[in-house]
């Protein structure tokens, strides 16, 4: 069962640009998470917000989360070639007494040089 | 600290075939949790080890299996290969003491690239 699911699937902009990627879920969270992906290896965690936050930085990135739309964004800006990967958003479903961290099917974004 | 460590890198199978993987998580860590990734069916769960116990479980068949030991290593077995078995399989080890908590955070390794032929 897929939680969250990213849109855009695929983006491709300029270095320097800025990417916007959202994630919406179906049911209620305590946190989110974003993750970064390049290609065939394994994910790296970017940031985590809390269901109590709405807006959190580290970096050149910038997420938000809106409980009440069940949905988060990841702003990504002055972006450069190396940002160049798939991003998963992920959130806890508990589901027959078991939890599990599902992610989304991730978005692809390619910075082009 | 070393991170999460996954061996073998590459492993080529045929059908009928069962398969061990290997999963050394970062020291201090005791959650290790496995997710099998495909093209097709994206990242999923597969289960989650605690201090030595299956904590969590993914909608995966009975041919999947897992082990933790005392170390906190832990291993994934998968029996009776398929085709459809044919993935990018990732380990990833937390802290934290429950998934929803906000100190799970998921450091992964490499992956071992399984080809069923």
């Amino acid at each position: 069962s897929q939680q969250g699911e990213e849109d855009p699937q695929a983006l491709s902009i300029q270095e320097g640009e800025n990417a916007t990627m959202n994630c919406s879920y179906k049911t209620s969270i305590n946190n989110l998470q974003w993750y970064r992906q390049n290609s065939g290896r394994g994910l790296v965690h970017l940031i985590l917000i809390r269901s109590n936050e709405r807006e959190k930085h580290s970096g050149r990135l910038r997420v938000t989360l809106d409980t009440s739309k069940k949905s988060s964004s990841l702003l990504i800006t002055a972006s450069r070639a190396a940002d160049t990967a798939s991003y998963f958003c992920a959130t806890v479903l508990r589901e027959g007494g078991s939890e599990k961290l599902v992610f989304g099917k991730g978005m692809k974004l390619t910075v082009n040089p | 600290k070393a991170g999460v460590t996954q061996t073998p890198r590459y492993l080529i199978k045929t059908r009928g075939q069962q398969v061990t993987l290997s999963c050394s998580p970062i020291s201090g860590h005791r959650s290790v949790s496995w997710y099998q990734q495909t093209p097709g069916q994206g990242l999923q769960f597969l289960f989650e080890y605690f201090s030595e116990t299956q904590r969590n479980k993914g909608n995966f068949p009975g041919r999947f299996s897992g082990r933790q030991f005392s170390n906190s290593r832990s291993e994934m077995n998968v029996s009776t290969l398929e085709l459809g078995d044919s993935a990018l399989y990732l380990c990833a080890s937390s802290l934290a003491v429950s998934l929803a908590g906000a100190k799970n955070i998921q450091y992964f390794g490499a992956g071992t690239r399984l080809s069923v032929l």
